[in-house]
C-alpha cells in the first residue's frame, strides 16, 4: 500500500530532551516535508526536501532540523525541544512532475513538550 | 504572499441535504487548489484538486469543487451529505510559480457536522 508513516503516533518528552520523528514513504517520491497544525493556524510548513541531501526551511524552522539521506526517510530532529514546540505535526510527500502534483499526508505525530 | 479563507469554523447539514464548505483564496496567477479532509486521529486525506481545464472538479467520496476565477473561491461541495463525511476540512492552495518549496498553504479549516 502507498503511503506515508510516521513514529511515534504520540509523543510526550520534557523541555530540552532531544526527539526524533521518522518519516518513511514508500511511493519514490523526491518532494518531502514537514507541517505543524496548530488551532486556528492550519498548518504551516517547517522545513522541505527537493531529493536526498537537499533540504530547505519553510515558514517555521526555528528550532527544528531535518536531514534527507535516503530518498525514502526524511526525520524531524528537535535538539532541545520546548513547550511552544507541542503541537501535530505531519509529513507530507510528492513527486516532482510537471506541476500541481499532490502531497501525500501521513498519519501525524502529537508532541507535547512539558 | 498567499492565503487561504474558511470563513466558518463550522457548518451543520442533515443527512440528505446538500453541502458546502466554502474556500476563498488569495494567491498570485493561477493558482493550484486543493482540499483535504482530517478524520478523528487520522493524518490528512486528499480529496480532490484544481490545477487547470474545466472549472468543475470532482474527487474522492462523492465530493466535488468549482473553482470560481473571478470571485477567487473553491467551495467544496457533496449533493447528498452523509453521517460518515462528518470530518475537519481543509482548503489549501499553493503557487504554480513556486517550483521549490512548493509549499501548501492551509486555511485554519471548517468542521463539517451532518446530523442523522
Amino acid at each position: 500500500e502507498a503511503q506515508v508513516t510516521q513514529n511515534p503516533r504520540y509523543l510526550i518528552t520534557v523541555t530540552g530532551k532531544k526527539l526524533t520523528v521518522t518519516c518513511s514513504q514508500n511511493m519514490n517520491h523526491e518532494y518531502m516535508s514537514w507541517y505543524r497544525q496548530d488551532p486556528g493556524l492550519g498548518l504551516r510548513q517547517i522545513y522541505y526536501s527537493m531529493n536526498v541531501e537537499v533540504t530547505d526551511k519553510g515558514d517555521v524552522p526555528e528550532g527544528y532540523k531535518v536531514s534527507r539521506k535516503e530518498k525514502r526517510n526524511f526525520p524531524l530532529i528537535l535538539e532541545s525541544p520546548s513547550p511552544n514546540q507541542t503541537s501535530l505535526y505531519f509529513c507530507a510527500s510528492s513527486l516532482l512532475a510537471g506541476g500541481g502534483e499532490t502531497q501525500y499526508f501521513g498519519p501525524g505525530t502529537r508532541l507535547l513538550v512539558l | 504572499a498567499q492565503s487561504v479563507a474558511q470563513p466558518e469554523d463550522q457548518v451543520n447539514v442533515a443527512e440528505g441535504n446538500p453541502l458546502t464548505v466554502k474556500c476563498t483564496y488569495s494567491v498570485s496567477g493561477n493558482p493550484y487548489l486543493f482540499w483535504y479532509v482530517q478524520y478523528p486521529n487520522r493524518g490528512l486525506q486528499f480529496l480532490l484538486k484544481y490545477i487547470t481545464g474545466d472549472n468543475l472538479v470532482k474527487g474522492s467520496y462523492g465530493f466535488e469543487a468549482e473553482f470560481n476565477k473571478s470571485q477567487t473561491s473553491f467551495h467544496l461541495k457533496k449533493p447528498s451529505a452523509l453521517v460518515s463525511d462528518s470530518a475537519l476540512y481543509f482548503c489549501a492552495v499553493r503557487n504554480p510559480m513556486d517550483t521549490g518549496r512548493r509549499a501548501l498553504t492551509f486555511g485554519s479549516g471548517t468542521r463539517l457536522q451532518v446530523q442523522p
